[in-house]
């Protein structure tokens, strides 16, 4: 099992460029959560889906934010365009039922 | 979900036991206390949890106590290498929010040798 895989490991991108982070959850997990963590805000979710299906987007900053899951096996997080306060680690993790989450290693994102 | 309270920071000598303490006086009968822990610059770790009973796996005991309201983490022998910040969560027991885990900001563990 080569557990949670994201792409790519490290990212730094122009300010007012798009960013699009991605997630192959484990497979038969039915859940995938999207958090950040910065410093200053600690882990924060910001959104998760079931069985593909976008449950709750609150934790999303904004518009410039949008997260999709096309199937089982895939999850992107795209930043459309890009601020520098948007740097931060991003972690995906994926569940199965009600077992605990297994994280990604994340992204670590900068805007320069 | 309800709100955990942790200590900022503790230490431990290597060997010893480390026992994090949590408080989550308004937790509801329905939901479960998880334990993760970050070592730096990794992902969260999945470390155990319970609902009533204590539960103890290969990694950690917890505690928990019989009004539910706090619990206690506990590596029986800690090593250099369970220096971590560990995060005590309550889980969301259903609706929208079935399955969402909130993270606080932890107790940084120091284990020292």
């Amino acid at each position: 099992d080569a557990g949670v895989i994201q792409s790519p490991r490290h990212e730094v991108t122009e300010m007012g460029q798009e960013v699009t982070l991605r997630c192959k959850p484990i497979s038969g997990h039915n859940s995938l959560f999207w958090y950040r963590q910065t410093m200053m805000r600690g882990l924060e979710l910001l959104i998760y889906f079931n069985n593909n299906v976008p449950i709750d987007d609150s934790g999303m900053p904004e518009d410039r934010f949008s997260a999709k899951m096309p199937n089982a096996s895939f999850s992107t997080l795209k930043i459309q365009p890009s601020e520098p306060r948007d740097s931060a680690v991003y972690f995906c993790a994926t569940s199965q039922w009600d077992y605990g989450y297994t994280f990604g290693s994340g992204t670590r994102l900068t805007v320069v | 979900d309800a709100k955990t309270t942790q200590p900022t920071s503790m230490d431990c000598a290597e060997g010893r036991a480390a026992n994090l303490p949590c408080n989550h006086s308004t937790i509801s009968g329905n939901e479960y206390v998880y334990w993760y822990r970050q070592i730096h610059s990794q992902g969260p770790q999945y470390i155990i949890h319970g609902l009533k009973n204590n539960e103890t796996n290969e990694m950690a005991s917890l505690i928990i106590t019989e009004d539910r309201k706090s619990s206690t983490l506990i590596l029986p022998h800690a090593t250099l290498r369970d220096t971590a910040v560990y995060y005590c969560i309550v889980r969301a027991a259903g609706g929208t929010s079935y399955g969402k885990l909130t993270f606080g900001q932890g107790t940084i563990l120091t284990v020292h040798p």
